[in-house]
């Protein structure tokens, strides 16, 4: 168990909707990362908090948006979802921003999304 | 940025060793080396990290060479439970690359 809690663990969905995936770092951690993981792709960085605040940013389409709340908890909104939105969806969360030499992520076991 | 390259893929058999290289020629001078493991439907775990020489924790062991344009992940006497994917990560500031995983490479371990 990594300490990273996302829920839900499955998500299915139609066209069009929006969704809102939750994450909580590990307790202590004020980095929040989120990934998405396609079924013929690797580990896609879509975007990274640090203490509330917007830190790095990925290839993270208009329609997705995330935040990182006072108690350091993260939500991922997905809208106007299309049927290429189907993926696994990772957050992991780390001590600090990553600026040091052996900082290491930890991940959450994810949020399986389908979009039908 | 450090770019990386790994085999796609490796088949070995339970208890045999697994070394998997990594590849990073414009590793900088400040970047260290981290490798993850995942396996299907499960989010990445981190496996060891290392700066220089050689690095050995309960579970693998990473050999880096004087000129560390390259590491050598081993796993020693896998199992059936090893079958995993394998990423290796190069770079002192992740933000860099936007901690992009790559296509790692695909151990699997057979009876």
């Amino acid at each position: 168990d990594s300490g990273v809690t996302q829920t839900p663990k499955h998500l299915i969905t139609a066209t069009g909707q929006r969704v809102t995936l939750r994450c909580s770092p590990r307790s202590g951690d004020l980095s929040v990362y989120w990934y998405q993981q396609s079924l013929d792709q690797g580990l896609q960085f879509l975007i990274q908090y640090y203490n509330g605040e917007e830190r790095a940013k990925g290839n993270i389409l208009e329609r997705f948006s995330a935040q990182q709340f006072p108690d350091l908890h993260s939500e991922l909104n997905l809208s106007s979802l299309e049927l290429g939105d189907s993926a696994l969806y990772f957050c992991a969360s780390s001590v600090g921003p990553l600026t040091g030499y052996n900082e290491k992520l930890f991940f959450g076991s994810g949020t399986q999304l389908s979009v039908l | 940025l450090a770019k990386t390259t790994q085999p796609i893929s490796m088949d070995s058999y339970e208890g045999q060793e697994v070394n998997i290289t990594c590849s990073h020629n414009n590793i900088a001078t400040n970047d260290y080396i981290t490798w993850y493991q995942q396996f299907p439907s499960q989010g990445p775990r981190f496996i060891i990290q290392g700066y220089k020489t050689k690095v050995t924790n309960e579970v693998a062991s990473l050999f880096i060479p004087a000129d560390r344009k390259s590491s050598t992940l081993s796993l020693p006497r896998v199992s059936l439970s090893d079958t995993a994917v394998y990423y290796c990560l190069v770079g002192e500031r992740y933000n860099d690359y936007k901690l992009s995983f790559g296509a790692g490479t695909t151990v699997t371990v057979r009876a």
